[in-house]
């Protein structure tokens, strides 16, 4: 079956560092990859995705490549915000039907 | 565009009761609708999956008989949760997709139940 793996978190960085959020996927299709974010109190929203290899997602800084050859999409920013504290779900969509990831809580110091 | 609302946002119930959450789409039409419950500090768990006019498709280890999904039209899901106890206390959120080449799904902003 569908899968996802992230990283566990949580992760605390301060203003302007790098982020880094590994993601793995397991599928029996060629899926659509996705991150979500969840910030405080308020659903999921869509911060970027992938349809197919080699796409790159992006979205508010963020970036995301779709790897076959590693079953991978990492989500990395170069320079976080305060503004970016919230929770990170990877998700792979096959045929409509999402899978998420655990989900990872990113928490950004001033 | 592609917004999805449910209300309440929030409700707290007494156990036995019944409670029923409201998922729009407001500015689309949604094919499909999805009902995820999310539990603290965790991942969502898709609980089902309905198609306007037809029955939900639950995932294993859902009653359908507890939480009673219904969706009228292809702007409007609900999900009603029967004789509920403490332990349905949880975060539930619903998704529409429009059935575009990547299937992309939009998110309401959950309805937080709690159960005394």
């Amino acid at each position: 079956g569908n899968s996802v793996t992230q990283m566990e978190g949580p992760v605390t960085l301060s203003e302007e560092a790098f982020l880094t959020i590994n993601c793995t996927y397991t599928a029996t299709g060629y899926p659509s990859l996705f991150w979500y974010v969840q910030y405080p109190g308020e659903g999921l929203q869509l911060l970027l995705k992938a349809t197919k290899a080699d796409d790159k997602g992006s979205n508010k800084g963020f970036e995301a490549t779709y790897r076959k050859e590693t079953t991978s999409f990492h989500l990395e920013k170069g320079s976080v915000q305060v503004s970016d504290s919230a929770v990170y779900f990877c998700a792979l969509s096959d045929f409509g039907k999402l899978s998420f990831g655990a989900g990872t809580t990113v928490t950004v110091r001033a | 565009g592609a917004v999805v609302s449910q209300h309440p946002s929030r409700v707290i119930c007494k156990s036995g009761t019944s409670v029923k959450i409201e998922c729009r789409s407001l500015d689309f039409q949604a094919t499909t609708m999805f009902w995820y419950r999310q539990f603290p500090k965790q991942s969502l768990m898709l609980m089902a999956t309905s198609n306007e006019g037809s029955k939900a498709t639950y995932e294993q280890g859902v009653e359908k008989d507890k939480f009673l999904i219904n969706h009228a039209s292809l702007t409007l899901s609900t999900l009603t949760v029967t004789s509920a106890h403490p332990e349905d206390s949880s975060f539930y959120i619903c998704s529409a997709s429009i059935q575009t080449s990547d299937y992309e799904q939009y998110f309401g902003p959950g309805t937080r139940l709690t159960v005394t």
